[in-house]
């Protein structure tokens, strides 16, 4: 099975700081997307950003960036400026370009922000 | 505009008893996902449709599921002789059309719990 590791079960960070999740995914694709999706405690997953396999730039959405490095196979999701509010469940996952289209999740990061 | 809604929010039923769970996407997203989500785990794609049809079944765990989209908008997820580990979250997701690069929009999902 082609594989997402989210390796961070839990991360605590500062209010105001920035911060790293880290991806890797396995795949012998060439062309996919990859997204990043917060849950909050309420349930609903919620669309944060997307990179295709074929960008050149890194994805970019107001506080959240990609740190996508394709040969390295990792998708990094970088938050600036951590807001309570950003408390919440961090999933990262890959939709290959040709056949099933369902999205392959990652484990998940339990992010806390603490004031 | 109105998000993915999905009904009941919570379900809880017996043992061996039959559950029915109902997706409602967003207008004019051709494409539908049923994915399903254990404790402390990333979502497990179960089913898509492209309009009324089951473009891919190959996650549903084994014959008890089954899931129609009769008028190619509305999805209901059944259950036959459900078990107690048939409880999870279970989560609905619309997008415009099939795309690796189209974000798949998630519904709150429906807390089925199996006693």
């Amino acid at each position: 099975a082609q594989k997402i590791t989210q390796t961070q079960p839990g991360m605590f960070v500062q209010e105001k700081e920035a911060v790293t999740l880290d991806c890797t995914y396995d795949t012998s694709d060439q062309s996919y997307g990859l997204f990043w999706y917060k849950q909050p405690s309420s349930g609903e997953m919620i669309f944060l950003i997307y990179q295709g396999s074929y960008d050149e730039q890194n994805a970019t959405e107001g506080r959240y960036s990609l740190n996508f490095q394709k040969a390295r196979k990792s998708a990094n999701l970088v938050i600036s400026a951590s807001q309570l509010g950003d408390s919440a469940m961090y999933f990262c996952a890959r939709l290959p370009s040709q056949g099933a289209q369902k999205l392959v999740f990652g484990q998940g990061t339990r992010l806390t922000i603490n004031p | 505009g109105a998000g993915v809604s999905q009904t009941p929010s919570n379900k809880v039923t017996e043992k061996g008893k039959y559950v029915e769970l109902r997706c409602d996407p967003i207008s004019g997203h051709t494409a539908l996902y049923w994915y399903r989500q254990s404790l402390g785990q990333g979502p497990e794609f179960l089913i898509y449709f492209q309009g009324t049809g089951a473009a891919d079944d190959s996650g549903l765990p084994n014959d008890r599921f089954f899931a129609v989209r009769p008028e190619g908008s509305v999805s209901t997820l059944k259950i036959q002789r459900t078990e107690r580990g048939d409880s999870a979250v279970y989560l609905c997701a619309s997008s415009l059309s099939p795309s690796p690069h189209n974000e798949q929009f998630f519904g709150p999902g429906t807390r089925l719990t199996v006693l």
